[in-house]
């Protein structure tokens, strides 16, 4: 089945960097974007950006320019987001989600499935 | 950046209770919208996209509607497993967005 499945929870300290990963499974790695997206404690779901597995292009969010970046390795079909100078309101779970979609002209897209999330905390 | 605005943001209600969520676009977005269900500490599901389209495997009591700017999410008759948090997201155009969520709580 198709599956998601990311790296472990996270404790960083201000200004530090961190590395979530997102190995996939049961389809072909280069043939979907892959997204992130994030969520605060107690929050809404926060759109971060986007990689073409098959070409590495990026496309990110305004917010995160200059702080995130993806990358992936397809020889293990893998992704990974990178956040660096971390703030304490970069408290969050971080997801990978791989994004779906159908139609000729109107193109439909979705995400499905999800990563389980990755908890990023950031504490001194 | 277009803004997914839902309402209510939260709403009690029963077991067999039909109940409708809303979500308004701040510009036209066509059909380009998904709606997910979030349990506590659990990911997000997938559960209409295309704005009305049942993804596979979904409940029939589950329904999408609308286009343009105003969109319906309508569960017909509450099961004890619905109650959960409901998200809209505009897929129109990057940075896709979505909506701040209603949670769904047992009255």
């Amino acid at each position: 089945q198709v599956q998601l499945v990311q790296s472990g929870a996270e404790v960083k300290k201000p200004g530090a960097s961190v590395k979530v990963s997102c190995k996939a499974s049961g389809y072909t790695f280069t043939a979907y974007y892959m997204h992130w997206v994030r969520q605060a404690p107690g929050q809404g779901l926060e759109w971060m950006g986007w990689i073409n597995p098959n070409s590495g292009v990026t496309n990110y969010a305004q917010k995160f320019q200059g702080r995130v970046t993806m990358t992936r390795d397809t020889s293990i079909s893998t992704a990974y987001m990178e956040l660096s100078r971390l703030r304490s309101d970069d408290t969050a779970v971080y997801y990978c989600a791989r994004l779906d979609g159908y139609g000729s002209g109107s193109y439909y897209t979705w995400f499905d499935p999800w990563g389980q999330g990755t908890l990023v905390t950031v504490s001194s | 950046d277009i803004q997914m605005t839902q309402s209510p943001s939260s709403l009690s209600a029963s077991v067999g209770d039909r109940v409708t969520i809303n979500c308004r676009a701040s510009q036209s977005i066509s059909s380009y919208l998904n709606w997910y269900q979030q349990k506590p500490g659990k990911a997000p599901n997938l559960l209409i996209y295309a704005a009305s389209t049942l993804e596979s495997g979904v409940p029939s009591r589950f329904s999408g509607s609308g286009s343009g700017t105003d969109f319906t999410l309508t569960i017909s008759s509450l099961q004890p497993q619905d109650f959960a948090t409901y998200y809209c997201q505009q897929s129109y155009s990057t940075p896709y967005t979505f909506g701040q969520g209603t949670k769904l709580e047992i009255k």
